[in-house]
């Protein structure tokens, strides 16, 4: 069965702090990897990954994917109480013609000022 | 642009009743997603349309659940008669997939509550 896992399930830290979010992945037709942030409602998009070794960023978060031992990170650096949210990772799998977005549990992170 | 919609953003019903939810998705997306989260799980997936047909509707709980997407733009989930179990926020997404995986755009959910 195709399986996300996400580490820690809950994180606290204090403003100008760094962390690093965990996302691995067990699936099958493995295409993309994705990370969301959600505060209050829907989850907005982060970052697609797709090939390893390659970081994107954006401000002060950036991701990578290793394909090989089938993980992402998330970085955020000088954290903000605004980053306080739940962070999403997906990945998405090609089976039969169709894609499929399967879901992690979710790291919710709180920042405190 | 408009981004995917959901209606209503909060249901509270008693057992046994049935609760019909609503998603616009993204005007020229074919791909259209339902998921849901109950407290403190991941988010599952439920059901996978491309147009108006049903591509996998492998995550559905049971019978109790039906998804529709009539002419393929907005879809409703009907959940007839709801259980307690039923519970949770329902999520739709939607996606354009030409000849590459692109991400897929959230409405804000449905929080259903059954009582």
């Amino acid at each position: 069965e195709d399986k996300v896992v996400q580490s820690p399930l809950s994180l606290v830290v204090h403003e100008g702090d760094t962390v690093t979010l965990n996302c691995s992945y067990e699936v099958t037709n493995f295409r993309s990897l994705l990370w969301y942030k959600q505060e209050k409602k829907a989850p907005t998009f982060l970052f697609m990954l797709t090939s390893s070794g390659i970081e994107k960023k954006s401000g002060r978060l950036s991701s990578i994917l290793d394909k090989k031992e089938l993980f992402s990170i998330l970085n955020i650096t000088a954290t903000q109480t605004g980053d306080s949210a739940v962070y999403l990772c997906a990945v998405t799998t090609f089976t039969s013609g169709t894609y499929k977005y399967i879901f992690g549990t979710g790291t919710r992170l709180k920042v405190l000022a | 642009e408009a981004g995917v919609t959901q209606f209503p953003s909060h249901s509270v019903i008693e057992k046994g009743q049935t609760v019909t939810l609503r998603c616009d998705p993204i005007s020229g997306h074919d791909n259209l997603y339902w998921y849901r989260r109950v407290m403190g799980k991941e988010i599952k997936f439920l059901l996978h349309f491309v147009k108006e047909s049903k591509q996998d509707e492998s995550g559905m709980p049971n019978n109790r659940f039906l998804a529709e997407r009539t002419g393929g733009t907005y879809s409703t989930l009907k959940v007839q008669p709801a259980e307690l179990e039923d519970s949770g926020v329902y999520f739709c997404a939607s996606s354009q997939v030409k000849f590459k995986v692109t991400e897929a755009f959230f409405g804000q959910g449905t929080r259903l509550t059954v009582v």
